[in-house]
Order: structure tokens, then sequence, then C-alpha cells
């Protein structure tokens, strides 16, 4: 199964950017990279996925290594909001994620 | 759009009896997926189904089975239920024949316990 390696915790201030790192040494030439997110008690919820090239969206920026076996998810200005586990997934498919333990990050007030 | 629904929202059984929870997908979708997240720990994929058949499967035994309907609707049923299988199962939805790869929709899940 697809293996991604992230910090298990971290902790960041309201208002401040937040880059969660993910490394990914064995992806392969098709596999996106997917960022999903899990607040307490809910589903996870789709943040951010690419392929080769930075990405932004409304909710978050992703930025891609050169060679692909790194990325990083970027929340420009934190929010109370954003407290949740965040999951870093390599895929060929949206149908079958495999998800690891992920990073939960915790915002200060 | 109702997003994914999934019913029950919370079931308890006793050990050895069967369970069947189910989920609708989100609108437009074909393809619905399933996850076991025990407390504390990352989804783990269950199986997926489209075309009404299923098309991959995790590592999980043949207790383990599912179903889908024409309107792409799903049920997961699980036979001789353990302690082990309490966990939250969630649904997860997707449209196969996007032009590139997309997000799954995930529902706010089944808590299931066993005793």
């Amino acid at each position: 199964d697809a293996k991604t390696t992230q910090p298990n915790s971290m902790e960041s201030n309201e208002e401040e950017p937040v880059h969660l790192p993910c490394n990914h040494s064995t992806i392969s030439g098709t596999d996106y990279i997917h960022w999903y997110r899990q607040l307490p008690s809910q589903g996870p919820e789709y943040v951010i996925h690419g392929l080769t090239s930075n990405v932004n969206n409304r909710m978050a920026s992703l930025a891609i290594a050169e060679d692909r076996k790194s990325s990083t998810l970027i929340l420009h200005r934190a929010t109370l909001r954003d407290a949740a586990v965040y999951y870093c997934i390599f895929t060929t498919a949206a149908q079958k994620l495999v998800f690891g333990q992920g990073t939960r990050l915790t915002i200060n007030p | 759009d109702a997003g994914v629904t999934q019913s029950p929202t919370h079931l308890i059984k006793t050990r050895g009896q069967q369970v069947t929870l189910r989920c609708s997908p989100k609108s437009g979708h074909d393809t619905v997926s399933w996850y076991q997240q025990a407390l504390g720990q990352g989804p783990q994929f269950i199986f997926q189904y489209y075309e009404e058949e299923e098309r991959q499967r995790g590592n999980f035994p043949d207790r383990f089975s599912g179903h889908q309907f024409p309107n792409y609707s799903s049920e997961l049923n699980v036979n001789a239920l353990l302690l082990g299988d309490s966990a939250l199962y969630l649904c997860a939805s997707s449209f196969i024949g996007a032009a590139h790869n997309t997000e799954a929709f995930f529902g706010q899940g089944t808590r299931l316990t066993v005793v």
C-alpha cells in the first residue's frame, strides 16, 4: 500500500500560516498527491490535490517538490476551525485512498 | 445537494449478529467506497463498488460484503460480528469518469459498537 510519512502532531497560532509536510518517496509518475482533513466527529473532507505543479484553492495551497518525493500543505491564515487531523495520500484513483496516521493540527487562540 | 448520507448514525450490536449499513452518494457520483476507522487510526479501505459490482477490495475478511443498487446507493453488510469490528464506518462517493483524478466526498459515518 502507498506509504506517506507525516509528523504525528503540529501546533500553530490563530491567524498565522501553517506548513504541513509530507514525504512520499515511493510515489510513481501517475500518482496524484491528495490532502484530506478530518475534523472531530466528522468524515474526512477533501482539501486539495495535485500532480506536479503547485496548486491553490480557497482552502489551501499545495507545494510539490520538484522530484515529487515530498509536498507541503500550506494554510495561509489558520483559524480555530482548521484544527483537525490532516492526511497526505498519493493515489491514482480517488476511489481507493490509503490513509496513514496523519498529522493532528492544534491551533492556539 | 445533500452530499453523502449514511444511516444509521449510531448502532449497537451483539457479538455474532449481522449488521447492514447504508449510504447514498452525492448527486452525480457513480462510485461508492467503504472505509473502517478504528479509534485513533486513519480510515482503512474495505471495498469499492461501481456499476453494481465490487471493483477493488482491501484486506478485510469475507464477513464484510456489500451491494450497490441501480441508483448508485450502497450497503455494507458485516456478518458474525466481533468486538474488533467496533469502529466508525465511512462511505465515500466519487465520479469514476472524471477527466482527471478528482476528490472523494465522505459521509459523516456510522458509529458501530459491538458488545
